[in-house]
């Protein structure tokens, strides 16, 4: 069964360093998302992209966060400096649109900031 | 505005049932449910669109109520793998694009 996968798993990092998070969403799929969850919290919606820009964004995602597609397969999320609340697991989700409406969700990058 | 999950943990006995909530004081479009098991990805469950509807598939089943903009999860017989935390999901737009906003989850736990 075709799945979402993240790489890294888990990514250690100082303060104010750069990290990219990669994602490979399903194959036929159009809709990409950026979800983060902070230890024992909720899931919280960061990005939505659609035919390569972003649809929607929280406020989360601020100008320190960036998404791409850049080869039409890879989804990936910068962070250009991060600080210490930007430790979570990070989702990457996709969607392939109508009539199916189902989010699946990647195995997560726990990204711990140091 | 985030859903409002209720209750916020139960413990069951395996072969129990459970009922989870979730309501909304926006108009939905669509109510996801996902189970997370600890240091996991959330896993799809179901979806429920607009219109009012009832899905199930083997012992959980789901129903959303547009008037009360609530969906309630019905876990029947339960078994040691339900354990987990359960979210629901929901989605304002009718865009397929649509983020979703998540509870803040249920925990469930399954013993013998």
């Amino acid at each position: 069964e075709p799945e979402v996968t993240q790489t890294p798993s888990h990514q250690v990092t100082q303060m104010g360093q750069e990290v990219i998070l990669r994602c490979v969403p399903i194959s036929n799929h159009l809709y990409f998302y950026w979800y983060r969850q902070i230890l024992g919290q909720k899931v919280e919606f960061l990005v939505s992209f659609y035919n390569n820009e972003i649809s929607e964004k929280s406020e989360i995602f601020d100008d320190q966060f960036s998404v791409e597609r850049p080869d039409g397969s890879n989804f990936t999320l910068k962070i250009r400096s991060t600080k210490l609340e930007d430790s979570a697991m990070y989702f990457c989700a996709s969607l392939s649109g109508s009539p199916s409406y189902e989010q699946y969700f990647g195995p997560g990058t726990r990204l711990t900031v140091t | 505005q985030q859903p409002v999950q209720s209750p916020q943990a139960v413990i069951l006995r395996e072969g129990e049932d459970a009922v989870i909530n979730c309501s909304s004081s926006k108009a939905l479009y669509s109510v996801h449910w996902y189970r997370q098991k600890h240091g996991e990805a959330p896993v799809f469950l179901m979806i429920l669109l607009k219109g009012g509807e009832q899905k199930g598939h083997d012992k959980i089943s789901a129903s959303f109520n547009e008037k009360k903009q609530q969906s309630s999860l019905y876990l029947t017989a339960s078994q040691l793998s339900y354990s987990g935390t359960y979210f629901c999901g929901t989605a304002v737009n009718t865009g397929t694009a649509s983020k979703l906003t998540f509870g803040t989850g249920t925990r469930l736990q399954v013993t013998l």
